[in-house]
């Protein structure tokens, strides 16, 4: 099992970029990395997600180094309404591993 | 696409009754769909996981018989929790992964507020 490991929780100005580190040293060959944002009595929403180098998309950047073994999640010009707890889950198409959520990162973005 | 719906949204029971929540995916078929729990100030804890037409599998702790998961068809899956006590009171979130998607991605409910006093 592909365990994850963030930090806590972090701040943040309005308008800056934010990148948040998620490492999982075991990953394993067919995992894909997840990540999710999580507001407040809502559940998780799909954010992001990938295999390796980079990927992009209309909301954030995930990078993956070529060992895999950690990914950070780039929020670029962060606003108020992007304070929510972030999540990366790693897992594969075959099964159930990335079923299970570390303690995610309490993201403040502060005005 | 792929929306997951949850209701009802926010229930209020008095002890020792049963309460169903259901989980649709609206626009896709789900294969499977996952149950989980989560208390304030903490992170999802996954309770059981429903193949559509097969017996969920439960998550080590979580008694089956107090939360029984029926997945009846590909786009429904309900939690019943029997006989609730305070303790139960807690968000549930249920998630849904369908074949179509070629990464092993969930999509999640909105969430139930259980509140049992």
């Amino acid at each position: 099992l592909a365990k994850t490991t963030q930090p806590i929780s972090m701040d943040s100005y309005e308008g800056q970029e934010v990148n948040i580190t998620c490492s999982h040293n075991n990953i394993a060959t067919n995992d894909y990395i997840t990540w999710y944002q999580q507001f407040p009595s809502q559940g998780p929403r799909f954010i992001i997600q990938g295999y390796k180098t980079k990927v992009t998309n209309e909301v954030a950047s995930l990078f993956i180094p070529a060992d895999r073994k950690s990914s950070t999640l780039s929020l670029p010009r962060v606003s108020l309404s992007d304070t929510a707890v972030y999540y990366c889950l790693v897992g594969g198409e075959t099964g159930a591993n990335n079923l299970f959520f570390g303690t995610g990162t309490r993201l403040t973005v502060i005005p | 696409g792929a929306v997951v719906s949850q209701h009802p949204s926010r229930v209020i029971c008095k002890s020792g009754t049963s309460v169903k929540i259901e989980c649709r995916s609206l626009d896709f078929q789900a294969t499977t769909m996952f149950w989980y729990r989560q208390f304030p100030k903490k992170s999802l804890m996954l309770m059981a996981t429903s193949n559509e037409g097969s017996k969920a599998t439960y998550e080590q702790g979580v008694e089956k018989d107090k939360f029984l998961i029926n997945h009846a068809s590909l786009t429904l899956s309900t939690l019943t929790v029997t006989s609730a006590h305070p303790e139960d009171s807690s968000f549930y979130i249920c998630s849904a992964r369908g074949q179509q998607y070629s990464t092993d991605t969930q999509y999640f409910g909105p969430g139930t507020r259980l509140t049992v006093l």
